[in-house]
């Protein structure tokens, strides 16, 4: 069984932080990378996607990816209250198939 | 645009009962995924279906099953229910495979 691996957290950074919230897979046959976010509740949300190896910006989030390590990370420029919620890494297997991690929790302090 | 609908939000069983659960994806999504979330085993892949085919399946007992309509709409169905399939079942959609997921607001199932 092929596993995706989080830190479950709870990760707490003050308000203006920069969160860094990290993942490790383990199929190497992996080719595309998937953060999705989980306000307590509520449905996940794809929030950023990673196809290649580097770094990937969009707004205030940045997805890096290095498959020699077999490692994903998502960081959170300027962390808001509002970022606060579960954040789920997740990867393709198989070409078919999106295995996520257990999520790590992020808190952001006002 | 239209989201992901899955129906219905809510439903309580009791054990030995069936259940089918509904999931339209958004318009021009032809790739519906299912899967389980519960507190302590997080997200677990049911199934996979696109066109009509289920292309990958989890690690769940035959009394989970599924099809997938020419409209690409999709049912899943759970027999035989047990107190441990209560849970927050959720239809996830995309374009083609390797696209990322827009989940449906899900289904809670409780069995009693």
């Amino acid at each position: 069984q092929k596993e995706v691996e989080q830190n479950s957290g709870p990760l707490s950074v003050p308000e203006g932080a920069i969160a860094s919230l990290n993942c490790t897979y383990s199929d190497r046959g992996s080719q595309s990378f998937f953060w999705y976010r989980q306000y307590s509740g509520k449905s996940p949300e794809l929030i950023m996607s990673i196809y290649s190896n580097g770094d990937k910006e969009d707004g205030r989030f940045t997805a890096q990816l290095n498959k020699a390590s077999q490692y994903v990370s998502l960081l959170i420029r300027d962390s808001q209250p509002s970022d606060s919620a579960t954040y789920l890494c997740a990867g393709l297997e198989g070409g078919f198939k999106t295995i996520f991690g257990a999520g790590t929790r992020l808190f952001v302090k006002a | 645009k239209a989201g992901v609908t899955q129906t219905p939000r809510y439903l309580i069983k009791t054990r030995g009962q069936q259940v089918t659960l509904s999931c339209s994806p958004i318009s021009g999504h032809r790739s519906v995924s299912w899967y389980q979330q519960t507190p302590g085993q997080g997200l677990q892949f049911l199934f996979e279906y696109f066109s009509e085919t289920q292309r990958n399946k989890g690690n769940f007992p035959g009394r989970f099953s599924g099809r997938q309509f020419s409209n690409s709409r999709s049912e899943m169905n759970v027999s035989t229910l047990e107190l441990g399939d209560s849970a927050l079942y959720l239809c996830a959609t995309s374009q083609t495979t390797g696209d990322g997921y827009t989940f449906g607001s899900g289904t809670r199932l409780t069995v009693v």
